[in-house]
């Protein structure tokens, strides 16, 4: 069975410092991997996706995450957070056609 | 339409009444999930539809939830006698039938059981 384990609950940076937020999965074989925020009220929105090939993938808003195969990690980076990133981030593994999801990690940004 | 859409955005029913809740997914995707997002908790999945086949029911807690889908387009999820651990955000998602494509969430719905 697929798993995915997000290990902080709540991440604090000041704004303009650089973030990690790190994501374990567990998947028998290549993993299809996801990340995804959720402003408060809203849906979930997709920052970025692996499927294959080049191991770091950059998505939206700056973010950028790198799938680690060995160590079975797809942390999420952002160089410099904004006041605006603070949310709630969902890491997803797919391979399955149903998605599994972390239990998420909520970022607090201090100006 | 444009996005997914869900209705209603809260909905507040009293213990033991049943609920509907309601998705309209992306035209053309054929696939569909519901899943449930409770205070401080991930998202648990419910109940996944892709395109004619039949659902995957498995994530459904209790035989109290259910869901149809009409017309391989909108979907209802139905809490019959809803308990107070019923009260969550339930978010439906579509995507197109190849897994490598991402999902698509709706604002989801704010379910209170008072």
């Amino acid at each position: 069975a697929q798993s995915v384990t997000q290990p902080d609950i709540h991440i604090t940076v000041s704004e303009g410092a650089s973030l990690e937020l790190r994501c374990n999965y567990s998947y028998g074989a290549t993993p299809y991997l996801f990340w995804y925020v959720q402003s408060p009220g809203q849906g979930l929105q997709l920052l970025l996706k692996y499927f294959s090939g080049d191991t770091l993938v950059q998505g939206i808003k700056g973010f950028e995450a790198e799938f680690k195969r060995s160590q079975s990690s797809f942390n999420l980076r952002k160089p410099s957070v904004h006041w605006s990133d603070a949310a709630e981030y969902f890491c997803a593994v797919g391979g399955s056609y149903i998605p599994t999801f972390g239990r998420g990690t909520s970022l607090i940004v201090h100006p | 339409g444009a996005g997914v859409s869900q209705s209603p955005s809260n909905k507040v029913t009293e213990k033991g009444k049943d609920v509907e809740l309601r998705c309209d997914p992306i035209s053309g995707h054929t696939a569909l999930y519901w899943y449930r997002q409770s205070l401080g908790q991930g998202l648990e999945f419910l109940i996944y539809f892709q395109g004619n086949s039949a659902p995957d029911k498995s994530g459904l807690p209790s035989d109290r939830f259910s869901a149809e889908r009409t017309g391989g387009s909108v979907s209802t999820l139905t809490i019959q006698r809803t308990q107070q651990e019923d009260s969550a955000v339930y978010l439906c998602a579509s995507s197109q039938a190849d897994r490598n494509t991402e999902a698509f969430f709706g604002q989801g719905t704010r379910l209170t059981v008072v």
